[in-house]
């Protein structure tokens, strides 16, 4: 699996947007970019994934350079809920397709 | 969303002893599942590829003989600690993804597992 960058943290003020940036210039082109995030003590959660259009859910919007080498995540309103370790990770969509996680961007929201 | 369950949530055991950790799909079928471990502060490493019905595929420098895994139904798959050390001490975390379709790998809650 490709190898994302992403940095170690960021702050955002609660109600604000928070723009999420990962890189991952050696995207091949079967591979999807998936946002996962992870509070403490608990398992990873799924949040969003794309291949190449921009995605949006509930939970927040996936905007992917059209070249697909850098993409990011925007939480359109965050809480303090959202404070969180956010993971992107590039992988085959094929269930045997591994998730190889980097070390993640920590999020604080602050009121 | 999908929904993975793990059991224990926590356990603490004494050394020289085996662990089993269960990984559930509820509400979907998995071929295959993942088995992660994670240090304090530290990011998921993944340890072995579970596949229902065949021989888990380890990554390099995990131990099968310490770690045994078995994925005996699309919806189980387990993790044996086998004589446990206090170094094995860390959180376990299971994922399964889905049988068909655009996957995303969804992740149980995890397992705290304190060797003394």
């Amino acid at each position: 699996d490709a190898k994302t960058t992403q940095p170690p943290s960021m702050d955002c003020a609660e109600g604000r947007a928070a723009n999420l940036p990962c890189n991952h210039s050696t995207i091949s082109g079967n591979e999807y970019v998936y946002w996962y995030r992870q509070i403490h003590s608990q398992g990873p959660q799924y949040i969003i994934h794309g291949l190449k259009n921009n995605e949006t859910n509930e939970m927040a919007s996936l905007i992917i350079t059209e070249d697909r080498k850098s993409s990011t995540l925007i939480l359109p309103h965050a809480t303090l809920r959202d404070t969180a370790v956010y993971y992107c990770i590039v992988r085959v969509d094929t269930n045997a397709g591994k998730s190889t996680f980097g070390d993640g961007t920590t999020l604080t929201v602050k009121p | 969303g999908a929904v993975v369950s793990q059991h224990p949530s926590r356990v603490i055991c004494k050394s020289g002893t085996s662990v089993k950790i269960e990984c559930r799909s509820l509400d979907f079928q998995a071929t295959t599942m993942f088995w992660y471990r994670q240090f304090p502060k530290k990011s998921l490493m993944l340890m072995a590829t579970s596949n229902e019905g065949s021989k888990a595929t380890y990554e390099q420098g995990v131990e099968k003989d310490k770690f045994l895994i078995n994925h005996a139904s699309l919806t189980l798959s387990t993790l044996t600690v086998t004589s446990a050390h206090p170094e094995d001490s860390s959180f376990y975390i299971c994922s399964a993804d889905r049988l068909a379709g655009v996957s995303a790998q969804y992740f149980g809650p995890g397992t705290r597992l304190l060797v003394l």
